[in-house]
């Protein structure tokens, strides 16, 4: 089992660029999230999915935007990126409100 | 928002010197968790205490749920150059369900010197 993939795991976009970010779970789990991680600020949900089709706002959600077609996969979306927007995205799933199995990141930087 | 305070923000240790990191709250948790990020890694799960004045062990590394369930602390004993990372405590988003939504702290970087 690969456990939480994520793709790509570097890009650069100059601001204005658009692009998704692919995560992917083969563990069957209801249960996706994204976060982002700023130095000094730990991790941040940006927004969450309990199931296919479903989708909610986490505590960062303003100029993201995220789709849950399949139940393994969960995407986020930049449509307009922003130097602010630079930082780390994790992704991460769960089997219902329990540990959180991460996957290995995306570090994106904006121009 | 919510907020979990995380303290210390850093701790320089030598190897074999012992580590504690603490986690506060100003509202009652349900439960805790704690993760594990090596640098350059992904966070990972280390535990969930959820019962008052719950303690657990793994190996060299105890973990304690508060009375009041207001704060927690994890604490290693005789540090290895392998526990060098940064160590997260989260507590379940409050507000309405969860669903298994955290908020994290801000992390404890520890650094071991040889």
């Amino acid at each position: 089992n690969a456990g939480v993939t994520q793709t790509p795991k570097f890009r650069v976009l100059k601001t204005g660029q658009s692009m998704t970010l692919l995560c992917a779970q083969d563990m069957n789990h209801e249960y996706m999230y994204w976060y982002r991680q700023d130095p000094g600020m730990g991790l941040r949900l940006i927004h969450y999915s309990v199931g296919e089709g479903t989708t909610a706002k986490g505590e960062v959600p303003d100029g993201y935007n995220v789709s849950r077609l399949k139940k393994q996969n969960f995407l986020l979306g930049l449509e307009s990126a922003a130097p602010s927007q630079t930082s780390v995205y994790f992704c991460a799933s769960s089997y219902r409100a329990s540990e959180q199995f991460f996957g290995p990141g995306t570090r994106l930087t904006v121009l | 928002g919510q907020q979990v305070m995380q303290i210390p923000q850093y701790q320089h240790v030598q190897e074999g010197e012992d580590f504690t990191t603490y986690c506060n709250s100003s509202t009652t948790l349900s439960n805790i968790q704690w993760y594990k990020q090596r640098p350059g890694g992904h966070p990972v799960f280390l535990i969930q205490l959820v019962k008052s004045g719950e303690v657990k062990k793994q190996k060299r590394l105890t973990f304690q749920f508060g009375e009041a369930k207001k704060n927690s602390s994890l604490h290693i004993t005789a540090t290895q150059t392998t526990d060098v990372g940064t160590y997260f405590c989260a507590q379940d988003w409050l507000g309405g369900t969860s669903y298994g939504k955290l908020t994290f702290g801000q992390g404890t970087i520890l650094t071991v010197h040889p």
